[in-house]
This record gives structure tokens, C-alpha cells and sequence, in this order.
């Protein structure tokens, strides 16, 4: 079956630091990989996404490349910001059963100045 | 472009009663998908609509039904309410042209008393 397996929360940086949230799958077919976003009290924002395998979805300075071989879609951003604070979905959609999402369980990010 | 809107933003409810959580799906799109986030959790699949017949169920029971209107609006409905129930429910809406990715609206967030 299919399944997103993320790391653990919370994470707490520094201004400036370097982010890493690693996300691995497991899927029947050749899926779409997401990264999501969640503000407090909202719901989920698209960030970014790769559709094939060595794909690199980017935005906002947050990037992941998509791993068939290592079946990872590991979220990265050089340099994080306070306004980065929310918690991340890694997520993949299967074509083989409509599109349907799963969603790993989240990692909070908190980013203090 | 209009986003994906939901409402109401919140709702409470005791036990045994039925709620209808409403969506209005992004301009062009004709296909609605429902989640169900409890809280510290990812999104969990409920199920999805296409050309207004469900296409795809995730593990929820009969009491949890839905419906899409030629507009592509939809409603979620649940029956018999548990304290379960308790989550923040997500629609998704995506285009026929770009099927793997969807777009959210901000929630429902549902307290069961």
C-alpha cells in the first residue's frame, strides 16, 4: 500500500540555520510527492511538489528532490526565517487510486530570532 | 481565480447528532476530495468526488456521506456523531488538467460534545 513516513517534531532553530525534515514513501505506483505548509489555525498550503523521479520542486527558498531509489522526497531550506514557523506534510498522490493524498503526520517547525 | 472556501470556519455538536460541512471547489475544478485531521495529526482520506459520483473511499463508515452539485460545491455529512469526530475537516479541490495536485480550503473545525 501506499504510506508517508516524516520526521519527528518538534524541531526548534535559529534564525539563519540550516532545515532538513526528512520524508520517505512507499508506494504501489509511480506517485506524486508534495510538501505542504500549516499555519496555525489554517489549513494546508501547497509548497511545492515533483511529479517524476529526479524532479526538484522548489519555492520560497524550500526545496526536495524527488528519489526513487531511496524512495525520499527530503524537505531543505538554506537559510530559515521566524515566518517559517508552521508545520510541514509531506504527502504523495498515487494515480492508481484517483489522486488520492497520503499525508505523513507533520513536523512542527519553530524558527526563534 | 477563486481559492477553495469552507464553511463554517467552526462548529460544535453533542453526540448522535448529524452536521453538513459545506465547499466550494476553486474555479475549474471538478473534482472535490475530503480529509479528516485530527489534532496532531496529517490528513486522512474520507473520500473523493468527480463529475458529482464518488470516486474513491477511504476507511471511514457509511455514516460519513457526501454529495457534489453541477457547480462543483460539495457537502461533507455525518451521521451520528461520536466524540471521535472531533477534527478539523479539509475539502480539496484539483482540475481535470493537472489531477495530482489539489488545492485546499481552510477547514471546518468540528467539536463533538
Amino acid at each position: 500500500g501506499n504510506s508517508v513516513t516524516q520526521m519527528e517534531g518538534p524541531v526548534t532553530l535559529s534564525e539563519e540555520a540550516f532545515l532538513t525534515i526528512n520524508c520517505t514513501y512507499t508506494a504501489t505506483g509511480y506517485p506524486s510527492l508534495f510538501w505542504y505548509v500549516q499555519y496555525p489555525g489554517e489549513g494546508l498550503q501547497l509548497l511545492l511538489k515533483a511529479t517524476k523521479a529526479d524532479d526538484k520542486g522548489s519555492n520560497k527558498g524550500f526545496e526536495a528532490t524527488y528519489r526513487k531509489e531511496t524512495t525520499s522526497f527530503h524537505l531543505e531550506k538554506g537559510s530559515v526565517q521566524v515566518s517559517d514557523s508552521a508545520v510541514y506534510f509531506c504527502a504523495l498522490s498515487d494515480p492508481n487510486t484517483g489522486n488520492q493524498f497520503y499525508f505523513g503526520t507533520g513536523t512542527s517547525l519553530t524558527v526563534i530570532p | 481565480e477563486t481559492g477553495v472556501t469552507q464553511s463554517p470556519t467552526h462548529l460544535i455538536k453533542t453526540r448522535g447528532q448529524q452536521v453538513t460541512l459545506r465547499c466550494s471547489s476553486q474555479s475549474g475544478h471538478n473534482t472535490v476530495s475530503w480529509y479528516q485531521q485530527a489534532l496532531g495529526q496529517g490528513p486522512q482520506f474520507i473520500f473523493q468526488y468527480y463529475r458529482e459520483e464518488e470516486n474513491g473511499r477511504g476507511n471511514f463508515p457509511p455514516r460519513f456521506s457526501g454529495l457534489q452539485f453541477p457547480n462543483y460545491s460539495s457537502e461533507l455529512n455525518v451521521n451520528a456523531l461520536e466524540l471521535d469526530d472531533s477534527a478539523l475537516y479539509l475539502c480539496a479541490s484539483s482540475s481535470l488538467a493537472v489531477q495530482e495536485t489539489q488545492y485546499f480550503g481552510p477547514g471546518t473545525r468540528l467539536l463533538v460534545l
